[in-house]
């Protein structure tokens, strides 16, 4: 069990680039979610995938986010035309998905700074 | 989900219990408690959860009071490594998969 592993870990883009992060789940874990941290606050969840399937997207998520599952393994989080407002520590989380209410296990996270 | 409410922060000598409690009056009886935990530049960590009756493992015990309004979490002998956020969670027994993270409590551990 190598844990759930998120690339880069630190990103650093001028407002108005676009900016990928990646998030490897734990092995055999279908149930991936992402969130979004800022300084000082809980992590506020964003959306979940069940294997390829994304099932939940909140609010937060605006139309500048799109996250994908292609192959019901590792997930992708794109912020398009970044601004300063994203700046925030960007976390993945997974569980096996086999029955309702399952402990999540989290990543490290992506800490972005738009400049 | 219900609200939770928690102390901002809390200090705990090393080697003592820590006791950090939490507030969710309006709980509903299909919602468990979750206490997760978050060490700095880190991601949360799940430590334990518990629908009515007190629950323990290798890591915390949970006492739920009996009309499920409140809950305090419990680290039997604290050590510098608790240092961290601890989120108190409710969340519903189905139907629910996402987690909603309040503020939580930060927990310091002194030497």
């Amino acid at each position: 069990d190598t844990g759930v592993s998120q690339d880069p870990r630190h990103k650093i883009t001028k407002r108005g680039q676009n900016v990928t992060f990646r998030c490897d789940p734990i092995s055999e874990h279908n149930r991936l979610y992402w969130y979004r941290q800022t300084l000082g606050q809980g992590p506020e969840f964003l959306t979940y995938f069940q294997n390829e399937a994304q099932l939940e997207k909140s609010r937060l998520l605006s139309d500048r986010f799109s996250a994908e599952r292609p192959k019901g393994s590792f997930s992708t989080l794109e912020i398009q035309r970044t601004e300063q407002g994203d700046s925030a520590m960007y976390l993945c989380a997974s569980s096996p998905g086999r029955t309702p209410n399952e402990k999540l296990f989290f990543g490290s996270g992506t800490q972005l700074s738009v400049l | 989900d219900a609200k939770t409410t928690q102390p901002p922060s809390m200090d705990c000598a090393e080697g003592r219990a820590a006791n950090l409690p939490c507030n969710h009056s309006t709980i509903s009886g299909n919602e468990y408690v979750y206490w997760y935990r978050q060490i700095h530049s880190q991601g949360p960590q799940y430590i334990i959860h518990g629908l009515k009756n007190n629950e323990t493992n290798e890591m915390a015990s949970l006492i739920i009071t009996e009309d499920r309004k409140s809950s305090t979490l419990i680290l039997p002998h604290a050590t510098l490594r608790d240092t961290a956020v601890y989120y108190c969670i409710v969340r519903v027994n189905f139907g629910n998969e996402k987690l909603t993270f309040g503020t939580g409590t930060r927990l310091t551990i002194i030497p």
